[in-house]
């Protein structure tokens, strides 16, 4: 169990709806990361807040939102589903001493999202 | 984004060592080697990381070349718990972000 929790585990829609992924990083961390897994792209870091502000943007798409809240959990939002947003959705968090590249991620469970 | 080439697949027999290359030949001087793996059905998980010594840790060992140019992540005695897509990422000095650049990864199946 690597402390991080991200709700919910699995998720269906329809193509066009919107839905919102949420992530509760481990105790003390600060920073929290988004990464999409799919069959095509493998493993893809979308975005990162720091302490509640942006630090990082990856391949995001413009239909796609984050935020991280006060107490620190994230949420990702993603909106006018197409089939191929259909993938897993990975939340991490670390610490985030300044520069320090020596850092370990640690990685929730993932959301799997399927737009049919 | 620095590159890191690893093999697509290895195999081995449980309770075996197993050393799973990586090649970054154009990494720099402060430019950290960190692996991760993904069990099945799983997020990442960090494994070990490295500047140019080599590094133990309860899970595995981790050889650097000494031009840095490669490295070899050791496991010691594979078990069936070991199978998992192992990735090596280079966290780069002149990345002033915290992001992981993942590649393809190396799929390493362990028969018992």
């Amino acid at each position: 169990d690597s402390g991080v929790t991200q709700t919910p585990k699995h998720l269906i829609t329809a193509t066009g709806q919107r839905v919102t992924l949420r992530c509760s990083p481990r105790s003390g961390d600060l920073s929290v990361y988004w990464y999409q897994q799919s069959l095509d792209q493998g493993l893809q870091f979308l975005i990162q807040y720091y302490n509640g502000e942006e630090r990082a943007k990856g391949n995001i798409l413009e239909r796609f939102s984050a935020q991280q809240f006060p107490d620190l959990h994230s949420e990702l939002n993603l909106s006018s589903l197409e089939l191929g947003d259909s993938a897993l959705y990975f939340c991490a968090s670390s610490l985030s001493l300044s520069g320090s590249r020596q850092e370990t991620q640690y990685f929730g469970p993932g959301t799997r999202l399927l737009v049919l | 984004d620095a590159k890191t080439t690893q093999p697509n697949s290895m195999e081995s027999n449980e309770e075996e060592p197993v050393h799973l290359p990586c090649n970054h030949s154009t990494i720099s001087g402060t430019d950290y080697i960190h692996w991760y793996r993904q069990l099945p059905s799983q997020g990442p998980e960090y494994v070990i990381h490295g500047l140019t010594s080599n590094v133990n840790n309860r899970m595995a060992s981790l050889a650097i070349a000494e031009d840095r140019k490669s490295s070899t992540l050791i496991l010691h005695r594979a078990t069936l718990r070991d199978a998992a897509v192992y990735y090596c990422i280079l966290r780069l000095a002149r990345d002033n972000t915290d992001k992981l650049i993942f590649g393809t990864g190396t799929r390493l199946q362990v028969f018992p």
